[in-house]
């Protein structure tokens, strides 16, 4: 398997600009997370999704991000209108149905988000 | 809540020395414990991981054991060597029910040769 794959690598854009964040998940998993690293908050969980369905959203900062997975090989994470603020590292992670007790997360290689 | 306590960085050792992380966690019931590995650039990635009181999860020279009544999964490697650089993250996942994992904030090892 490829692993978790994200798109794009490196993104730039200014303020104001929308901004989309792509993952695709390791077949097979049930669940899909998407973090943001810094490194003044360290690694952060914004929402995760089982069985496409959105679980908790609670750690999205605001209503200018959104999150949707139409299918289970598909996820975007979306920032409109993009701030200064959003600069980090975004990580997609998928995780197979567990026994219950959190299993392991494999993480892709994330998206450097550069807002100016 | 749940939570996850790591020892600050930077850890800087030199080549072969022993390691230690320290890691604590609070949390309901009886969790999962793992540890990720972060290179330079890269996303996390398992490096061992315990699933109940007693266990030891051990990889690539690393080990550390799940001990409930200390409340503490520290990590370990015997000989480190340069290409152990990178940050370590602690973590705890499936307390009480819960599938939402809780991270630690990350402890950055620098080994010199």
């Amino acid at each position: 398997d490829a692993g978790v794959i994200q798109s794009p690598r490196h993104e730039v854009t200014e303020m104001g600009q929308e901004v989309t964040l792509r993952c695709k998940p390791i077949s097979g998993h049930d669940y899909l997370f998407w973090y943001r690293q810094t490194m003044m908050r360290g690694l952060e969980l914004l929402i995760y999704f089982n069985n496409n369905v959105p679980i908790d959203d609670s750690g999205m900062p605001e209503d200018r991000f959104s999150a949707k997975m139409p299918n289970a090989s598909f996820s975007t994470l979306k920032i409109q209108p993009s701030e200064p603020r959003d600069s980090a590292v975004y990580f997609c992670a998928s995780s197979p149905f567990g026994e219950g007790r959190g299993d392991t997360q494999y993480f892709g290689p994330g998206t450097r988000l550069t807002v100016l | 809540g749940d939570s996850v306590t790591q020892m600050e960085g930077p850890v800087t050792l030199s080549e072969e020395a022993f390691l230690t992380i320290n890691c604590t966690y609070t949390a309901t019931g009886y969790p999962s414990l793992f540890w990720y590995v972060q290179y330079p650039g890269e996303g996390l990635q398992l490096l061992l991981k315990a699933t109940k009181a007693d266990d030891k999860g051990s990889n690539k020279g690393f080990e550390a054991t799940y001990r409930k009544e200390t409340t503490s999964f520290h990590l370990e490697k015997g000989s480190v060597q340069v290409s152990d650089s990178a940050v370590y993250f602690c973590a705890l996942g499936g307390s009480g029910g819960s599938y939402i994992p809780t991270f630690g904030r990350g402890t950055s090892l620098i080994v010199h040769p």
